[in-house]
């Protein structure tokens, strides 16, 4: 049974980084079939993909244009987790950050997802 | 503003079918066959319903469908339960490894 476990600050300053950690069970950030997605929801912007990192023989990432200048997505193989980095936050940031996994047969969608992380941006 | 114009609001009685419409452009929902379904319970995570148009993942109730008619998508959920009651998001793949999601729509078992 694969689940992914949050971490991280709910509270960030503004032109601060926001960061966050994504913690794997039952499948691995290296998978050959998976990628590893930050999704966000706020009631301004509904829900709003952020990127994503995934492994096909090396390592890559995708990023949202809309944040693309300000986000980095990092795999750690060594703690099977991977991590959200967004900087020069400002409070349009203001959100419930979600880490989320597209699974093998499952097309583009979401099959899994973290429990979410509200996280504030305010002095 | 959503990618995905969704309607706000659905309604049915308890045994009634009910469809939500999801439209995008010839980008995104018209463009791939890669529109998904979610379903969120206030407080939760989203669940996926619909995968790739019209596939339901293992354990969600053949009582929800998906269809897609040029740049729109549909999600019917039929014999409607008390438990149906949550929002509803689309999501589309609009390409350049890019997805967007509509507005998302309150459904009310009524």
């Amino acid at each position: 049974q694969v689940q992914l476990q949050q971490s991280g600050p709910g509270l960030v300053k503004p032109s601060q980084t926001l960061s966050l950690t994504c913690a794997i069970s039952g499948d691995s950030v290296s998978s050959n079939s998976a990628a590893w997605n930050w999704i966000r929801q706020s009631p301004s912007r509904g829900l709003e993909w952020l990127g994503r990192t995934y492994y096909r023989s090396k390592w890559y990432n995708d990023y949202a244009v809309s944040v693309k200048s300000r986000i980095t997505i990092n795999p750690d193989t060594s703690k099977n987790q991977f991590s959200l980095q967004l900087n020069s936050v400002t409070p349009e940031d203001t959100a419930v950050y979600f880490c989320a996994r597209e699974g093998e047969g499952m097309g583009t969608a979401f099959d899994i997802w973290g429990q979410g992380t509200m996280v504030t941006v305010s002095s | 503003q959503s990618a995905l114009t969704q309607p706000p609001s659905a309604s049915g009685s308890p045994g009634q079918s009910v469809t939500i419409s999801c439209t995008g452009t010839n980008s995104d929902v018209g463009g791939y066959n890669y529109v998904s379904w979610y379903q969120q319970h206030p407080g939760k995570a989203p669940k996926v319903m619909i995968h790739e148009v019209s596939k339901r993942p293992s354990g969600v109730p053949d009582r929800f469908s998906g269809s897609k008619s040029g740049n729109t998508a549909s999600l019917t959920v039929s014999g409607l339960q008390a438990e149906d009651e949550a929002d509803y998001y689309c999501s589309s793949y609009a390409g350049s490894n890019n997805w967007v999601f509509g507005g998302g729509t309150k459904l009310t078992v009524l």
